[in-house]
């Protein structure tokens, strides 16, 4: 079955420091990846999304590309700010497959200190 | 306005009694999701819904009921609640097509002492 693995956290870094936060997945069909940020105390919103291989997706100094060759979509950003502690959610919905709903990794940390 | 709302926010209830969670949307979207989030569990779908008249359920319905009462509206039931299912609870929808994503509501958290 589908199913999304995210490295574990809390991811603790330095303001400025280079962030990677590893996703793998596993599909039957052709999934279209998703990365979800969950603030303190908020509902998780949208951070980027790529829908076919080699696709990147992008937002806010965050990317990711799809890797069909690894199942991969690791979450990068070249600078991270105390802004940007929260919980990630990596995600995929394999709609060619006529699945209906999502599947979510459990998350991962990242706490950034000044 | 928030676009997916919640209420309560949070709720401390006592094991066996019967607790309704709602949930709003005036996104127009058919689909809505309840899902629970638990501490290194992710979230986990406890029931979906494509209409009004489409209910269906998730990985983890067993404890829970859903009532679609509109297309924007959604409820989740805790019929007799028990601590176990002391999490935090959130509404999610989203519109039809290949790529589309979610939105989620800010999310309930419940406590059944």
């Amino acid at each position: 079955g589908n199913s999304v693995t995210q490295m574990e956290g809390p991811v603790t870094l330095s303001e400025e420091a280079f962030l990677t936060i590893n996703c793998t997945y596993t599909a039957t069909g052709y999934p279209s990846l998703f990365w979800y940020v969950q603030y303190p105390g908020e509902g998780l919103q949208l951070l980027l999304k790529a829908t076919k291989a080699d696709d990147k997706g992008s937002n806010k100094g965050f990317e990711a590309t799809y890797r069909k060759e690894t199942t991969s979509f690791h979450l990068e950003k070249g600078s991270v700010q105390v802004s940007d502690s929260a919980v990630y959610f990596c995600a995929l919905s394999d709609l060619r497959a006529g699945t209906y709903k999502y599947i979510f990794g459990t998350g991962t940390r990242l706490k950034v200190l000044a | 306005d928030a676009d997916v709302t919640q209420t309560p926010r949070n709720r401390i209830t006592k094991t066996g009694k019967r607790i309704m969670l709602e949930c709003s949307q005036t996104k127009g979207h058919d689909r809505m999701y309840w899902y629970r989030q638990d501490p290194g569990l992710g979230l986990r779908l406890i029931y979906y819904s494509f209409d009004v008249k489409d209910i269906n359920k998730g990985e983890i319905s067993d404890g829970y009921s859903v009532s679609r009462q509109a297309q924007a509206k959604f409820s989740l039931s805790l019929e007799s609640a028990i601590p176990n299912q002391t999490a935090l609870y959130f509404c999610a929808t989203r519109a039809p097509g290949k790529y589309n994503e979610q939105f989620f509501g800010p999310g309930t958290r419940l406590t059944v002492l």
